[in-house]
């Protein structure tokens, strides 16, 4: 079955960088969109950022645009989201889903909590 | 972008009765590409409807949407108690895609 797993999440200074990593199996990763997809404590779903399957395109949203880099190891089956200059306001349960547009599958999510 | 505003934030009912949740966007949604979701606490969201109307893999036709154009609707109709949470709509017409604020659907 689809498995997404997330990992390198952690407490991070203000300004400071992330490395996330998501690690698919159970479908042919390398035929699929991938999206990074972010929930503020206790608050509502966000889209972060989007990679084609053969990372070709490549959408961020405004408010990580410059800051956090989408990329994907289809050798690997991993996607990745690099996260530096990081704000309190980055606060937030980051998950990874298949697909663009719609997200049939997620994995369980990692927290980055930006603080001094 | 498209904002989409979703309405009761919170609704309080009993188990069997009917839940009508409203998602109302800024403009167009254009060809009815609009998706729910449900959440619940300490889980990843959960894909019930896309396009509007159709129903996701494995989803009980208990759930159905409707709407188009700006006002969609989900409706449960008979609630289990499996189905106390939280419901996100979802728009994917336009970029950025967008999701709306959530509601709650509580025991009463």
């Amino acid at each position: 079955q689809v498995q997404l797993v997330e990992s390198g999440g952690g407490l991070v200074k203000p300004g400071g960088s992330l490395r996330l990593s998501c690690a698919a199996s159970g479908f042919t990763f390398s035929d699929y969109y991938m999206t990074w997809i972010r929930q503020a404590p206790r608050k509502g779903l966000e889209w972060v950022s989007y990679i084609s399957s053969t990372a070709t395109t490549i959408y961020h949203a405004d408010s990580v645009k410059g800051r956090f880099t989408i990329s994907r190891d289809n050798a690997k089956n991993s996607l990745y989201l690099q996260m530096n200059s990081l704000r309190a306001e980055d606060t937030a349960v980051y998950y990874c889903a298949s697909g663009q547009n719609i997200f049939q599958h997620w994995g369980q999510g990692t927290l980055v909590t930006v603080s001094s | 972008e498209i904002v989409l505003t979703q309405s009761p934030g919170t609704l309080s009912l009993s188990p069997g009765e009917r839940a009508t949740l409203s998602c109302r966007a800024s403009q167009s949604v254009s060809s009815g590409y609009l998706a729910w979701y449900q959440q619940k606490p300490g889980q990843a969201p959960r894909l019930l409807i896309y396009g509007a109307s159709s129903r996701a893999t494995g989803i009980p036709d208990r759930f159905s949407g409707s709407g188009s154009g700006t006002d969609f609707t989900l409706t449960i109709s008979r609630l289990e108690p499996e189905d106390f949470a939280v419901y996100y709509c979802q728009q994917y017409g336009s970029s950025p895609l967008t999701f709306g604020g959530g509601t709650k659907v509580e025991i009463k």
